[in-house]
């Protein structure tokens, strides 16, 4: 079964430092990987997504993600984070030949980015 | 562009009422998403469309049902809503299987009483 978490519920941050949230997959088969950011009372956005090729992917917002497939690892980061970066991050994953395109979402990190 | 819209973007009812909740894309989409969001257990999905006319089970399927005459809507409907249906809905739908990314609705808060 596909599975995807977050081991951390919540990450704090000072406003200009490097930022990384955390996410491991579980799938069996090529994993397609995404980030979304939801801001309260809004919509999940995309942020960035794996499906082939450079481990690192570059997204929205100066965000970024490395595919590390040994680790079965997707970790979000950004090098200077902005207090406007406070939001609840979403790391989703689904088989690449799945041919219905459900995504399965971990539980959600909240980032707080502090001035 | 409208992109994903939902209605209405809050609702409250009652124990045993039927509640519909609202889905329409404008961008033909073939692939369209109900999500249910909760706290302690992220997005979990309700049902899903491939296209009109065919719809699956997600995974948390029970109490509710869906339908999908046109491509551009996919409605959602508790037939009997129940507390533990109390929660935020998600509307999502995505273009092709190779691109792969949902784009969100911006959801129905739902409180059954």
């Amino acid at each position: 079964a596909q599975s995807v978490a977050q081991p951390e519920d919540q990450v704090n941050v000072a406003e200009g430092n490097p930022l990384t949230v955390k996410c491991t997959y579980s799938v069996s088969g090529n994993p397609y990987l995404f980030w979304y950011v939801q801001y309260p009372n809004r919509g999940l956005q995309f942020l960035l997504k794996y499906i082939t090729g450079d481990n690192l992917v570059k997204g929205s917002y100066g965000f970024e993600a490395e595919f590390n497939k040994s680790q079965t690892s997707f970790h979000l980061k950004k090098p200077s984070a902005l207090v406007s970066d406070s939001a609840l991050y979403f790391c989703a994953v689904r088989v690449s030949s799945s041919n219905t395109g459900k995504l399965i979402f971990g539980q959600g990190t909240t980032l707080q980015v502090k001035p | 562009d409208a992109g994903i819209t939902q209605s209405p973007r809050y609702k409250i009812t009652e124990t045993g009422r039927q509640v519909t909740l609202m889905c329409h894309q404008t961008w033909s989409h073939s692939y369209m998403f109900w999500y249910r969001q909760d706290l302690g257990h992220g997005l979990r999905l309700i049902y899903y469309s491939a296209a009109a006319d065919i719809t699956d089970k997600g995974e948390v399927p029970d109490g509710y049902v869906v339908s999908r005459s046109k491509t551009e809507n996919f409605p959602l409907t508790l037939e009997s809503a129940t507390r533990s249906q109390t929660s935020v809905y998600f509307c999502a739908s995505m273009n092709s299987l190779s691109t792969g990314e949902l784009f969100f609705g911006e959801g129905s808060r739902l409180t059954v009483l």
